[in-house]
């Protein structure tokens, strides 16, 4: 079972909004990931949490707020965004950091 | 800086022939390579991988090769089938920074009856 899940699927809110994405996933698997796709684009990383400690950032905005719960749960707390934001978020786990990663079917964000 | 480059964005094969998708990449760092495919709305799902001490590593009907001098991979699918038609991306990184995946900027394929 190689099975990722994101809520909620779709997402809409305004600038001045607080909202959370959530991704969860019960392989024990000791890395998580979040990244963000465009539209026609390659996903680029975001973050990296390994043993729910945060080992990358990828200078993103502190708009983005990352929070690893637990070693099953990934949240990314969003903050006064702007539209340029909206984007399919996705997350991504992996046994190890090293290992393949396996990713969720994404939360589509819109901001107006 | 593109890093990783997927030069055709679109192929289109006939169901039953062969489908080859390319990648390309120019950092000589990376030593592990990966292909996912990706459907509209969902995530992509990882389909096979290649370590750079192999030039070659097949799973069912899904082979990659790996030229590591011209800096190359491909990804054949044979035979090519409906439910393969979706966007793959090749996507690349080096030991040491495994967690931080470099991706192309995808293919999209288009089985045909």
């Amino acid at each position: 079972d190689t099975e990722v899940t994101q809520t909620p699927k779709h997402l809409v809110m305004g600038m001045t909004n607080k909202k959370s994405l959530k991704c969860e996933q019960h392989m024990g698997h000791r890395a998580m990931y979040w990244y963000k796709q465009k539209a026609k684009k390659p996903p680029e990383l975001m973050f990296v949490y390994s043993y729910e400690k945060l080992s990358i950032n990828e200078s993103v905005p502190s708009r983005f707020s990352p929070e690893c719960p637990n070693s099953s749960l990934l949240n990314l707390h969003l903050h006064a965004l702007q539209p340029e934001d909206s984007a399919l978020y996705l997350c991504a786990s992996s046994q190890e950091s090293e290992d393949t990663q396996y990713f969720g079917p994404g939360t589509r964000l819109t901001v107006l | 800086d593109q890093q990783v480059k997927q030069n055709s964005p679109s192929l289109s094969v006939q169901e039953g022939r062969i489908s080859i998708l390319n990648c390309d990449y120019t950092n000589s760092m990376f030593d592990y390579f990966l292909w996912y495919k990706k459907y509209p709305a969902e995530g992509p799902t990882f389909l096979i991988s290649i370590s750079s001490i192999k030039d070659k590593n097949e799973d069912g009907r899904f082979t990659v090769f790996l030229n590591k001098s011209a800096k190359h991979l491909s990804l054949h699918i044979v035979p090519s089938q409906p439910g393969d038609s979706a966007v793959y991306f090749c996507a690349a990184s080096w030991t040491g920074t495994a967690s931080k995946l470099t991706f192309g900027t995808g293919t999209r394929l288009q089985v045909t009856l």
